[in-house]
């Protein structure tokens, strides 16, 4: 399996503007976590899906903010409009459950 | 209020010598508690899960403790190398979640 693989590498957008991350998890997790790491706030989780339900979106930060998992082995995280303090990086994990949570490479996305 | 607790100070030590970073976390009751490193540029990578019956987890040069009356977690690389050089994050789940909630990290420098 190649791992978790997430699109766009790197993102740069204009306030405003609409971003849509990607995410292909690994075959057979059931688990998949989207979180947003920046130097003030670390590792944050915004959105935990299972068996493609969303089951905790807490840490979504507003309604600018929406995610799908319209299959098990797709899932998108858009922001509508974006705004420069969503730049950061952001992270794609699927798990087993009880297992360690395989990360993907992330999106770096700098909304000027 | 929930907290994960990483040494926020970056850690220097001589290669060949034993580094040892610290996770404190209140208010939670985790089943399990997980490591994982972290290089520049790329996402969080599994290194270690410990449960919570179990005292001591070593996996090659790594070993991990975890006290629940404490309400802490060590991390030990033993014949540290410069190459070990990353940041190293712990994660804990909160109350049957199996939602991985990451501390900050702690910056690992091995000097040669």
């Amino acid at each position: 399996d190649a791992g978790v693989i997430q699109s766009p590498r790197h993102e740069v957008t204009e306030m405003g503007q609409e971003v849509t991350l990607r995410c292909k998890p690994i075959s057979g997790h059931n688990s998949l976590f989207w979180y947003r790491q920046t130097m003030m706030r670390g590792l944050e989780l915004l959105i935990y899906f299972n068996n493609n339900v969303p089951i905790d979106d807490s840490g979504m930060p507003e309604d600018r903010f929406s995610a799908k998992m319209p299959n098990a082995s797709f899932s998108t995280l858009k922001i509508q409009p974006s705004e420069p303090r969503d730049s950061a990086v952001y992270f794609c994990a699927s798990s087993s459950r009880v297992t360690e949570a395989f990360f993907g490479q992330g999106t770096r996305l700098t909304v000027v | 209020s929930q907290k994960i607790e990483q040494n926020s100070e970056a850690l220097n030590i001589q290669e060949g010598k034993t580094a040892t970073l610290t996770c404190n976390y209140t208010n939670y009751s985790p089943a399990y508690l997980q490591w994982y490193r972290q290089d520049p540029g790329r996402g969080p990578v599994f290194l270690l899960l410990i449960r919570e019956n179990e005292k001591e987890k070593r996996k090659e040069r790594l070993k991990v403790t975890f006290d629940t009356t404490l309400k802490q977690s060590l991390f030990h690389i033993t014949a540290s190398q410069p190459a070990d050089s990353a940041t190293y994050l712990c994660a804990l789940e909160s109350g049957g979640s199996y939602i991985p909630t990451f501390g900050r990290g702690t910056s690992l420098i091995v000097h040669p």
